[in-house]
C-alpha cells in the first residue's frame, strides 16, 4: 500500500510565523499535492508538482510557496502565517495524472494548523 | 453550476437500510469518477471507482449515468461503521492530456442503532 506521511499531525503558530508543513510518499509517485479542507468549502488545491523541483499552482496559491527537491518529499510552506489559514491540510499523492484503473490519489493522514 | 454537487445531508438511517447518495457533474469532458469515504478528523480513503457498467463492492453499488451526468453510490444494509461523509470525485481529461480532480463537498451519512 501507498503510504503518505505527514510529520506534524496538530500544529498551533501564531500570526506572522513562517510555517513548513512536511510530506514523504514511499511509492516512487510522480505527483505530490496539497489541499486545504474547510468546514462548507470541501477540499480545494493548493499546489501540486508532478515532478522534482517542478511545481503547479492549484485553485488557491495565494499565501502558500511550495518546495520538491527530492521525488519522495512535498513541502508546504506559509511564509506568514495568517489567521484566515488555520485548516486541515492534507497531502496526496498519485503515480500520475490519468487517474485511470488503479491509479488513484492518496492521502496523508493531514495536518491541523492553528493561526493564533 | 457547481462542477460537482453532492446533498450535504446529513442522512440519518438506522441499521440495515439502504441508503443513497447522488452526485451530479457539470463537465461533459469528465472521464473517469470515484467515491471516497471520510471518517471524522480523518483523511478521505478511496471507496471505490466507478465504471461506466457500473460496479458493485459487497453492500457498496456505484453507477454512472453520462447521458444524465450523474453517478450513485447505493448502501443496502447499512451498518454503526458506515457513519461518514462520502465524498465525490470527478476526473477532467481532455484527450491524452493529464486530469484533474474535481471533489464535491461530501454527503454525510449517520448510521443509528
Amino acid at each position: 500500500d501507498v503510504k503518505v506521511t505527514q510529520s506534524s499531525r496538530y500544529l498551533v503558530k501564531r500570526t506572522g510565523e513562517k510555517v513548513f508543513l512536511e510530506c514523504v510518499q514511499d511509492m516512487d509517485h510522480e505527483n505530490m499535492f496539497w489541499y486545504r479542507q474547510d468546514p462548507g468549502l470541501g477540499l480545494r488545491l493548493i499546489y501540486f508538482s508532478y515532478d522534482v523541483k517542478m511545481k503547479e499552482k492549484g485553485d488557491i496559491p495565494e499565501g502558500y510557496s511550495v518546495s520538491r527537491e527530492k521525488k519522495e518529499r512535498f513541502s508546504l510552506i506559509l511564509e506568514s502565517a495568517s489567521t484566515n489559514q488555520t485548516s486541515m491540510y492534507l497531502c496526496a499523492s498519485s503515480k500520475d495524472r490519468t487517474f485511470s484503473g488503479a491509479n488513484v490519489l492518496t492521502f496523508g493522514a493531514g495536518s491541523r494548523l492553528t493561526v493564533l | 453550476r457547481k462542477e460537482v454537487e453532492q446533498d450535504p445531508g446529513p442522512f440519518n438511517v438506522p441499521e440495515g437500510a439502504t441508503v443513497a447518495f447522488n452526485c451530479t457533474y457539470s463537465n461533459s469532458a469528465s472521464q473517469s469518477f470515484f467515491w471516497y469515504r471520510q471518517d471524522c478528523r480523518k483523511e478521505p480513503k478511496l471507496l471505490m471507482s466507478v465504471y461506466s457498467s457500473g460496479n458493485e463492492d459487497g453492500r457498496f453499488t456505484a453507477q454512472l449515468n453520462r447521458a444524465s451526468q450523474y453517478i450513485s453510490l447505493l448502501i443496502r444494509d447499512s451498518k454503526l461503521s458506515d457513519s461518514a461523509t462520502y465524498l465525490c470525485v470527478v476526473n477532467l481529461r481532455y484527450g491524452g492530456s493529464q486530469g484533474n480532480l474535481i471533489f464535491g463537498k461530501g454527503t454525510k451519512l449517520s448510521v443509528k442503532p
